[in-house]
């Protein structure tokens, strides 16, 4: 199967700091969506991005395919931003099963 | 839209019970829904695929007659845990792809905390 990669593992910010999440991905991929998991176990789907440049809010998501990476932007972080954040990738039909990263475990202080 | 509803949010249960777990999708016809099991500060690891009337597929190593998956409409999965268990205690989470609508990527449910005691 495809290997995806997710750096840093633990990212601890204060309130207010902005940070870079990456995605490296083995292989060409057909999807690749960005989710946040809360504390409840909940995952949210924060971008659908195969590729280019998507904006939601205070969120980014960049994804060069060509190189097969993908970054997660968060600008002025709060609380509610904790949680892990997992990259997934599906390569071959666009809706197969999912690959997913071992996730960043994002953790902001007030 | 593309709301997936995943009930219960948790259960406990005595071992050599077994546990049934919906998925339900609200807002759209799921062609295809995944089953996946979460060990604490763990990524998913994914159990299954089931395709709306049809056998599911198990990853390797997933025991079928110990998770027994229904896909028996468009709009409604379930996962059976038989004969449970506590080594089978465990977060399990669905999740269903829209079919045809890629831009939508994929819906996750709110996941189930299995205890077996």
């Amino acid at each position: 199967g495809i290997q995806v990669e997710q750096s840093p593992p633990d990212l601890i910010l204060q309130e207010g700091a902005n940070s870079t999440l990456r995605c490296n991905f083995s292989d060409s991929v057909n999807n690749l969506q960005w989710f946040h998991q809360n504390p409840w176990g909940q995952l949210i789907n924060l971008f659908y991005i195969p590729s280019g440049t998507k904006q939601n809010g205070r969120l980014s998501a960049t994804t060069v395919a060509t190189e097969r990476y993908s970054l997660l932007y968060i600008s002025s972080s709060q609380t509610t931003d904790s949680g892990v954040y997992f990259c997934a990738v599906v390569r071959g039909s666009t809706l197969g099963r999912l690959y997913f990263g071992r996730g960043t475990q994002l953790t902001v202080w007030p | 839209g593309a709301v997936v509803s995943q009930h219960p949010s948790r259960v406990i249960c005595k071992s050599g019970t077994s546990v049934k777990i919906e998925c339900r999708s609200l807002d759209f016809q799921a062609t295809t829904m995944f089953w996946y099991r979460q060990f604490p500060k763990q990524s998913l690891m994914l159990m299954a695929t089931s395709n709306e009337g049809s056998k599911a597929t198990y990853e390797q190593g997933v025991e079928k007659d110990k998770f027994l998956i229904n896909h028996a409409s468009l709009t409604l999965s379930t996962l059976t845990v038989t004969s449970a268990h506590p080594e089978d205690s465990s977060f399990y989470i669905c999740s269903a792809s829209r079919g045809g609508r890629e831009s939508y990527g994929y819906t996750f449910g709110s996941g189930t905390r299995l205890t077996v005691v």
